[in-house]
């Protein structure tokens, strides 16, 4: 089974701040995803890359994929509290089967 | 769409007792998983189903477990016995097709065994 290392584990940050989110791996992914996971929910879906060198931008979050399809980032322009919550990013192993990073907890304070 | 819908939110059993999780997918999705996330091993997939077939249960832990399909609006996960070990948040998802179609993920089922 493939592993994808995110990193930081925990970062906690001011309203305003910019920050990046890492996940990295060894193995080859076909595409990647990153969610976004509240308490007490399941996790939602932000965006899939799929291309080598991809950028993906949803508002305030730009999504790249790293050009050997082994990592991926994940940046927050001007965090806001409403940021806060655990993003997972998941690489796909098969046509169904994604295999989940180990999530990056983000608290953004007011 | 009411999205997917997992029952119970909370089960509390002692080790040694039977535990059945339910799902509901949402309407015309024809994948469905079973997750289960723990802070030491994240989120693992531990079945998935293509139009109520098992295709995959490779991550199913052991025997304990089994999962069923009987029609497409339905799932069950089990756990016969449990043990304190299988204490973690279960997460029911369903998709469109397989591939990359986007999966809903219900709230989650948080079981504690004692």
């Amino acid at each position: 089974t493939q592993l994808l290392e995110q990193s930081p584990q925990f970062l906690s940050i001011q309203e305003g701040e910019n920050l990046t989110v890492y996940c990295n791996s060894s193995s080859v992914f076909s595409s990647l995803q990153w969610y976004r996971q509240e308490p007490g929910e399941g996790p939602v879906l932000l965006v899939t890359v799929v291309t080598g060198g991809e950028v993906k931008k949803l508002k305030r979050l730009t999504f790249q994929f790293g050009d050997a399809r082994k990592d991926s980032s994940l940046h927050i322009t001007a965090a806001q509290p409403g940021d806060t919550g655990l993003y997972l990013c998941a690489g796909e192993e098969g046509t169904y089967k994604y295999i989940f990073g180990t999530g990056t907890r983000l608290k953004v304070l007011a | 769409d009411a999205g997917v819908i997992q029952s119970p939110r909370h089960e509390v059993t002692e080790m040694g007792q039977e535990v059945t999780l339910r799902c509901k997918p949402i309407s015309g999705h024809n994948s469905l998983f079973w997750y289960r996330q723990t802070m030491m091993r994240g989120l693992e997939l531990l079945i998935y189903f293509n139009n109520n077939v098992p295709i995959d249960d490779s991550g199913m832990p052991e025997d304990r477990f089994s999962a069923k399909m009987p029609n497409a609006s339905f799932s069950t996960l089990k756990i016969q016995p449990s043990e304190p070990r299988d204490s973690a948040v279960y997460f029911c998802a369903s998709s469109l097709t397989s591939g990359r179609d986007t999966q809903y993920f219900g709230p989650g089922t948080r079981l504690t065994v004692l």
